[in-house]
């Protein structure tokens, strides 16, 4: 079965520091977003993005974020210079119009 | 009022015992409705991917969306042991092919028993 792949799976990085997330997003998918996770609590939405550019992006999304699909399969998000609140879990997940939206398995980031 | 609340549990119950699971919600523009199954430290795998009110049958899920009283439920027939998740509801007012963000529930941590 078809899936989102991402890497790496942890990444523990120093405060001020630039991460970058990668992800693989189902091949045929048109659409593909970036969430998180902070322990504990709910799903956040960050950014959508399709055709090349943001779609929607959330409050959390600031000029500390961007994303970017290098080539026509990679699909990035990268943090800037991180703060100790960007620790979480962030999920890639992408859709297409009939089926829903697949995730992958996440990228767990440690800022210290 | 939040958008959407989910009582986060936990559950037990015995193997083979018919489980429930709720969300209620706010926003009478949801449309399309997602529970998703997710394990420690792993993603939400999508479980059941409805549209507007009834119901949707897949092997032991049933997931019923009743809009007028803005109440979705999974229910889980037999259940097992490795069906021992948290179980996450997500909305939307849009189909996936519109981009839009997903609003979610807290997830309700469930623990079926041998």
């Amino acid at each position: 079965e078809p899936e989102v792949t991402q890497t790496p799976s942890h990444q523990v990085t120093q405060m001020g520091q630039e991460v970058i997330l990668r992800c693989v997003p189902i091949s045929n998918h048109l659409y593909f977003y970036w969430y998180r996770q902070i322990l504990g609590q709910k799903v956040e939405f960050l950014v959508s993005f399709y055709n090349n550019e943001i779609s929607e992006k959330s409050e959390i999304f600031d000029d500390q974020f961007s994303v970017e699909r290098p080539d026509g399969s990679n699909f990035t998000l990268k943090i800037r210079s991180t703060k100790l609140e960007d620790s979480a879990m962030y999920f890639c997940a992408s859709s297409d119009r009939q089926n829903g939206y697949t995730f992958g398995s996440g990228t767990r980031l440690t800022v210290v | 009022q939040k958008e959407v609340e989910q009582d986060p549990g936990p559950l037990s119950v015995p193997e083979g015992a018919i489980v429930s699971l709720n969300c209620t919600y706010s926003n009478s523009a949801f449309q399309y409705f997602m529970w998703y199954r997710q394990y420690s430290r792993k993603g939400p795998e999508l479980l059941m991917y409805t549209y507007s009110s009834g119901n949707k049958e897949d092997g032991r899920f049933t997931a019923q969306v009743d809009k007028s009283s803005k109440y979705i439920s999974l229910f889980i027939r037999d259940s097992q042991p490795s069906d021992s998740a948290t179980y996450l509801c997500a909305m939307s007012a849009y189909n996936a092919g519109n981009n839009r963000k997903l609003i979610w529930g807290l997830g309700t941590s469930l623990a079926v028993n041998p």
